[in-house]
Order: structure tokens, then C-alpha cells, then sequence
């Protein structure tokens, strides 16, 4: 079975620090590893995906993230925050075969000035 | 917007009522999706469509009831609704099997009272 866990339900961060919003992982065979943010009274919005490749993928708004296999972890990085940043991430997984996208419950994140 | 419309972005129904939530998507993508997602809980998948034909049914009770007429539209039926199915109704698409990351439309905000 797949699951996602995001165990911290927020992160504050000053504006201008690197951020980090974690994510652990289980599913069995290779995972699609996904993160998409929310703004208030919208849809969530595609971030980045890995598939494949380069551990460390790239995505929208300067965000990355770092597909780590022995610790079934894929953690979403900024080298530097910014305030409009505040939303809520989800992190998410799936694999082939199937339409089943599994997503964490979120983490909201706080940017402060 | 996103390509993934949803209406109404907000509605209000008694527990006897009967109302339909509605998602359209021209995007071109042949796979459609109902989530349900409540406050501080993962996103709950609910039902799949690929190619208008239902996929994944995730235990859902028959008091909510998918319907995908073309690949374009997707509804949500809901009858007999209780005060806990209050929630955002999030409706996404996707090419194939949604490995390239799914689109959202803003929501439905469902309050049952």
C-alpha cells in the first residue's frame, strides 16, 4: 500500500532563510514523487515531480526537492524564502499501473517578514 | 485559472437536499478525478475516470455519486448528505495515468447543515 507522511503540520521560517518541508514515503517499486502547494480558496498547483534520474529535481518559484531512496524521503528546499511562499504543500506519491496519487495532509508553511 | 473549472465554488445544502457539483476541464486530458479534502487530514481520492469509464472507487458512500458523461465533465451527485461530508471537493485531470502531475480546479466548499 502507498502512504505519505508530512510530520510537521507547519514551518515558520524568516523571509530571506533556506526553508525545508519534509516528506517520507511508502510505496512499493519506484515511486512518482510529487509536491503541490495551495493558496487560500484555490486548487493545489503542481510544484516538481521526480521520476527518474538526478536526486535533487527542480521546480516551480525556486523551489527543489531531494529524492533521498534509502531514507524514503523526498523533502522540498529554498535557498531562500520569500513571504508570498506562505501557503500549504503537499507532498505526494504514485507509481505505474495505476490512477491511485496518494497525498500527504499537508504542511503549511509561514513565512514572516 | 487553472484549465479545471468548478462550480459553484460554493454551496450550502440540508441533509434531505439533492445537488450536483460540476468540473470541467479543456485541457485535452483523458483522465478525471473527485478528492475530498478536510482540515489537517490527507486528501481523500474518491473516484477515477479514464476515458469516461470509472476506475478507482475508494469506498465512498452511495449518498455521493460520480457521473462522467464525455471526457470534458465530470459531477459529483449528492443526496442525503450528513454534517461530516462538509468539505472542499477538489476536482483534478490528467494525461494517462496522471505520472506528469495532476491539474486542480479551485474547489467546491460544501457545507452540510
Amino acid at each position: 500500500a502507498q502512504s505519505v507522511a508530512q510530520p510537521e503540520d507547519q514551518v515558520n521560517v524568516a523571509e530571506g532563510n533556506p526553508l525545508t518541508v519534509k516528506c517520507t514515503y511508502s510505496v512499493s517499486g519506484n515511486p512518482y514523487l510529487f509536491w503541490y502547494v495551495q493558496y487560500p480558496n484555490r486548487g493545489l498547483q503542481f510544484l516538481l515531480k521526480y521520476i527518474t534520474g538526478d536526486n535533487l529535481v527542480k521546480g516551480s518559484y525556486g523551489f527543489e526537492a531531494e529524492f533521498n531512496k534509502s531514507q524514503t524521503s523526498f523533502h522540498l528546499k529554498k535557498p531562500s524564502a520569500l513571504v508570498s511562499d506562505s501557503a500549504l504543500y503537499f507532498c505526494a506519491v504514485s507509481r505505474t499501473g495505476g490512477f491511485k496519487t496518494i497525498f500527504g495532509a499537508g504542511t503549511r508553511l509561514f513565512v514572516k517578514a | 485559472e487553472t484549465g479545471v473549472t468548478q462550480t459553484p465554488r460554493h454551496l450550502v445544502m440540508g441533509m434531505t437536499n439533492k445537488k450536483s457539483l460540476k468540473c470541467e476541464q479543456h485541457l485535452g486530458h483523458n483522465a478525471m478525478y473527485w478528492y475530498k479534502q478536510s482540515a489537517k487530514k490527507p486528501l481523500e481520492l474518491m473516484f477515477v475516470y479514464s476515458l469516461e469509464e470509472r476506475v478507482e472507487n475508494n469506498s465512498v458512500p452511495s449518498r455521493f455519486s460520480p457521473e462522467c458523461p464525455n471526457s470534458s465533465h465530470l459531477f459529483l451527485h449528492l443526496h442525503t448528505l450528513q454534517p461530516e461530508d462538509s468539505a472542499l471537493y477538489l476536482c483534478a485531470s490528467s494525461q494517462e495515468q496522471g505520472l506528469d502531475g495532476y491539474t486542480f480546479g479551485s474547489g467546491t466548499r460544501l457545507t452540510v447543515v
